[in-house]
């Protein structure tokens, strides 16, 4: 079956740009999770979904960061104003049910975000 | 805090030598503790997983025991082959968070043939 896709794979950014990343989870899944992830360590967590409701956005880095899943589904990042420490690779994960702890989370290829 | 470590990579191994890649963690709550396996040019994926203390996950040869008692998650493999090849991360839930995962820096693995 089809996994988490996103969109797009690689993205050159000018300083200043904005750009919005896309996130689509597996069919049905209710939780949907964004990380990034910088050269050589580990992913951070950056907002969790409940369907289309924004529960946790505490790791979001700076307001120039905005999430949104507003029908459920289809998430997207956005990221205004880009600076260079902004690069890293930007992961989606989602997961089934409600997060309990225990659910695995299944992650999509993630994007690779540069800004220059 | 919640937090994870694992040592520090990169691990060269002989094909079909004995793997241990070490992983201990810190939690307020009680997690549940996860590997992740990141190939080339490919996304993450779950390796296994414990959600209680004394859980044994395993897959595709390789195993874990969730250790309560020295906070420990050390991901073995008793024979690796080249395919394994890849980033191995441990990760931690804590139950009654919102449910993010929370990763250690990643050990990368080289099998040499």
């Amino acid at each position: 079956g089809a996994g988490v896709s996103q969109s797009p794979r690689y993205k050159v950014a000018k300083r200043g740009q904005d750009v919005a990343l896309r996130c689509d989870p597996i069919s049905g899944h209710v939780s949907l999770f964004w990380y990034q992830q910088a050269l050589g360590q580990g992913p951070e967590f950056l907002t969790y979904f409940q369907n289309e409701a924004q529960l946790d956005k505490s790791g979001l880095p700076s307001d120039r960061f905005f999430a949104e899943r507003p029908e459920g589904s289809v998430s997207t990042l956005k990221i205004q104003r880009t600076q260079q420490e902004d690069s890293a690779v930007y992961l989606c994960a989602s997961s089934l049910r409600p997060f309990s702890g225990q659910e695995t989370q299944y992650f999509g290829p993630g994007t690779r975000l540069l800004v220059l | 805090g919640n937090s994870v470590t694992q040592m520090e990579g990169p691990v060269t191994l002989s094909e079909e030598a004995f793997l241990t890649i070490n992983c201990t963690y810190t939690a307020t709550g009680y997690p549940s503790l996860f590997w992740y396996v990141q190939y080339p040019g490919e996304g993450l994926q779950l390796l296994l997983k414990a959600t209680k203390a004394d859980d044994k996950g395993s897959n595709k040869g390789f195993e874990a025991t969730y250790r309560k008692e020295t906070t420990s998650f050390h991901l073995e493999k008793g024979s690796v082959q080249v395919s394994d090849s890849a980033v191995y991360f441990c990760a931690l839930s804590v139950r009654g968070s919102q449910g993010n995962l929370i990763f250690g820096k990643g050990t990368k693995l080289s099998v040499k043939p």
